[in-house]
Formats: C-alpha cells, sequence, structure tokens
C-alpha cells in the first residue's frame, strides 16, 4: 500500500539555522508529492509540491526535490525564521488516486 | 475570504448522541473530500465527492458515518452514535478537477466526545 514516513518530532533550531525534515514514501507508481504545513491554530496549507521524478518544489525558501530512486523528499531550508515554527506533513497521491496519504507530521519550533 | 469553511470549529457532545459537521468549499471547486485527524497523527482519508456523487470511502467510515453532498455543493458529516474514539478533528478539503490538483483544507471542526 501507499505510505509516508517522516522525520520524527519534535524539532527545535536557532533562528537562521539549517533544516531538513526527512520524508520517505512507498507507492506504486509515479505518485506526487506534497509539503503542507499547519501554522498553530490555522488549517493546513500547501507548502510545495512536485509532480514527477527529479522536480524540485520550491516556496518560501522551503525547497524539496522528488527523488525516485531513494523514494524522497526531504524539507529544506537554508535559514529558517520563528515564523517558521508549525507542524509540516510530508504527503502523497498516485496517479488515478483521489485521496492524500500523510506522514505523522513533523512539529518544529523555532527559536530566537 | 473564499477558502474552505467548516462549521462549527469545535463540538462537545456526551457518548451516543448524534453530530453533524458542515463543510463549505470554494466555489468552483467540484471536489470535496473528508479526513481525520487524531492527535500527533497525521490526516487521513474518509471519504470524497465529485459534485453530488461520493465516489470512495475508506474502510475507516463506519456504519455510524454518512457524508452527503446534497446539491453539489457544501457537504455533511454525521456521526451517530458518537463513541469516545471518534473524539478527533474532522477535515474538509477541495479541489478542482484537473491533471495537477491541489486540495484547499479548510480550519477544521475539533471533536471532544465526553
Amino acid at each position: 500500500g501507499n505510505s509516508v514516513t517522516q522525520m520524527e518530532g519534535p524539532v527545535t533550531l536557532s533562528e537562521e539555522a539549517f533544516l531538513t525534515i526527512n520524508c520517505t514514501y512507498t507507492a506504486t507508481g509515479y505518485p506526487s508529492l506534497f509539503w503542507y504545513v499547519q501554522y498553530p491554530g490555522e488549517g493546513l496549507q500547501l507548502l510545495l509540491k512536485a509532480t514527477k521524478a527529479d522536480d524540485k518544489g520550491s516556496n518560501k525558501g522551503f525547497e524539496a526535490t522528488y527523488r525516485k530512486e531513494t523514494t524522497s523528499f526531504h524539507l529544506e531550508k537554508g535559514s529558517v525564521q520563528v515564523s517558521d515554527s508549525a507542524v509540516y506533513f510530508c504527503a502523497l497521491n498516485p496517479p488515478g488516486n483521489e485521496k492524500l496519504t500523510f506522514g505523522t507530521g513533523t512539529r518544529l519550533t523555532i527559536i530566537p | 475570504d473564499t477558502g474552505v469553511s467548516q462549521d462549527p470549529r469545535h463540538k462537545i457532545t456526551k457518548r451516543g448522541q448524534n453530530v453533524t459537521f458542515r463543510c463549505d468549499p470554494i466555489s468552483e471547486h467540484n471536489r470535496l473530500y473528508w479526513y481525520r485527524q487524531t492527535l500527533g497523527q497525521g490526516p487521513e482519508f474518509l471519504t470524497y465527492f465529485q459534485n453530488e456523487a461520493q465516489l470512495e470511502k475508506s474502510r475507516l467510515l463506519s456504519d455510524r458515518f454518512s457524508a452527503e453532498r446534497p446539491k453539489g455543493s457544501f457537504s455533511t458529516l454525521e456521526i451517530q452514535r458518537t463513541e469516545q474514539g471518534d473524539s478527533a478533528m474532522y477535515l474538509c478539503a477541495s479541489s478542482l478537477t484537473s491533471a495537477n490538483y491541489e486540495q484547499y483544507f479548510g480550519p477544521g471542526t475539533r471533536l471532544t466526545v465526553t
């Protein structure tokens, strides 16, 4: 079946530190891959996505590259800010499948 | 604001009672999804509609759960005879039908069964 494994949290970093949140997946075919973010008190928001191998999704300084050979979609940011504190979810949906399969989420806290 | 809205935002109910949640999708979106999120977990798919047709239901959706989207616009999710294990955040999302769609999520309804 389809599954997403995310780096366990919580993750605490100092402002301006480099961020990596690992995500690996198991799926049939070539799924689309997503990172969603949930800020405190708000709904899930799409952060970035990639729909085919070697695509790089990017938004708000975050990046993730679709790696078919390692079935990974790790989230990175070069210099985090306090406002990046949130819960981050990696997700996938295989072609022809309407439902998103999410990882368990990684809580990120950035301290000034 | 033309995003996905959900009502109520919070619901506390006693075990055995019935509850109903409403979701209003983005107006031009013809697909609507329900997910459930428990503490410390990612959202889990429950069901989805294309217009008024319910096209898929998860095995998580027991016979106490029913969802409708009667006119292809808003949707309701009803839980009958609630159990403590139903306590969770219920999320609604909507999307367009396209090859490269994005699901837009509402703020969720937090259900607490006492």
